[in-house]
C-alpha cells in the first residue's frame, strides 16, 4: 500500500518556465490537498479538491493551478515559476473534507532560479 | 478560523515523558484538535485527535479540559526517534486548518 505518491522528488526550474507536480492516492479518498511549506514554517494550503470533478482555492493560490484528473489523481501546475515559489510542496489526501486525518506524500522541493 | 500557540522548541531525554501544551482560546464549538508529526524531509503525520476530555492511541495520549482552550500532547517514554516537528492544528475540516511554526521536540540520549 503505496499511500500517497509524489512525483518529481526534486526539481530544478528557471524563472518563467512551468511544470506540473503528479499526485496519486490509492486509499479511495475524496479529498486532495496541495500545500507548501517554507523553511521553519508550518504548511499552507494552496488548493483543495474536496471531490472528484471540484476543486477550490486554499490560503496562497496565486501564481498555481490544479487539476482533479480522477479520484486518485491531483496535479498542480506551475505555468510561469517565480523565485517566490522555491519551497517544498505536499499533496495529501482525507476520506472527506470534513475528516482532518490526512495522510501526507514525502514531497516535492522545488527550487526557482 | 482557530489560531494555536504553542512552544517554539523543547529538549527532553530518552526515557521521559513529554507534555506538549497548545493554547487554542477562541476555539469553536465544532472544532476538533489534531495533532501531527513531522520529521524532516518528510510529510506530517498524523497522531491523534480529539473534542474533549481524553483520548488515548498507541503511541500518544490527549488531554483536553473541560473549556477546551488548550490541549496537552502527552508523549510516554520517548526515545531518540521521537525527535521531529509537533503540529498542534484546531478545526473542523482540512481546508480550515492554521499549520503554525509547531514544536521542535529535541530527545537527548
Amino acid at each position: 500500500n503505496a499511500g500517497v505518491t509524489q512525483t518529481p522528488k526534486f526539481q530544478v526550474l528557471k524563472t518563467g518556465q512551468s511544470m506540473t507536480l503528479q499526485c496519486a492516492q490509492d486509499m479511495n479518498h475524496n479529498s486532495m490537498y496541495w500545500y507548501r511549506q517554507d523553511p521553519g514554517m508550518g504548511l499552507r494550503l494552496i488548493y483543495y479538491s474536496a471531490s472528484e470533478g471540484t476543486t477550490d482555492k486554499g490560503e496562497v493560490p496565486n501564481g498555481y493551478n490544479v487539476s482533479r484528473l480522477n479520484k486518485r489523481e491531483f496535479s498542480l501546475r506551475l505555468e510561469s515559476a517565480a523565485p517566490s515559489q522555491t519551497s517544498v510542496y505536499f499533496c495529501a489526501s482525507s476520506e472527506s473534507r470534513a475528516n482532518t486525518e490526512a495522510f501526507f506524500g514525502q514531497g516535492t522541493r522545488l527550487t526557482v532560479v | 478560523l482557530a489560531k494555536t500557540t504553542q512552544p517554539i522548541s523543547m529538549d527532553s531525554y530518552e526515557g521521559q515523558e513529554v507534555n506538549i501544551t497548545c493554547s487554542h482560546n477562541n476555539i469553536a464549538t465544532n472544532d476538533y484538535i489534531t495533532w501531527y508529526q513531522q520529521f524532516p524531509s518528510q510529510g506530517p503525520r498524523f497522531i491523534i485527535q480529539g473534542y474533549k476530555t481524553k483520548v488515548t492511541n498507541e503511541v500518544a495520549s490527549l488531554f483536553i479540559p473541560a473549556d477546551r482552550k488548550s490541549s496537552t500532547l502527552s508523549l510516554p517514554r520517548v526515545s531518540l526517534s521521537d525527535t521531529a516537528v509537533y503540529y498542534c492544528l484546531v478545526g473542523n475540516s482540512n481546508y480550515q486548518l492554521i499549520w503554525g511554526a509547531g514544536t521542535k521536540l529535541i530527545i537527548k540520549p
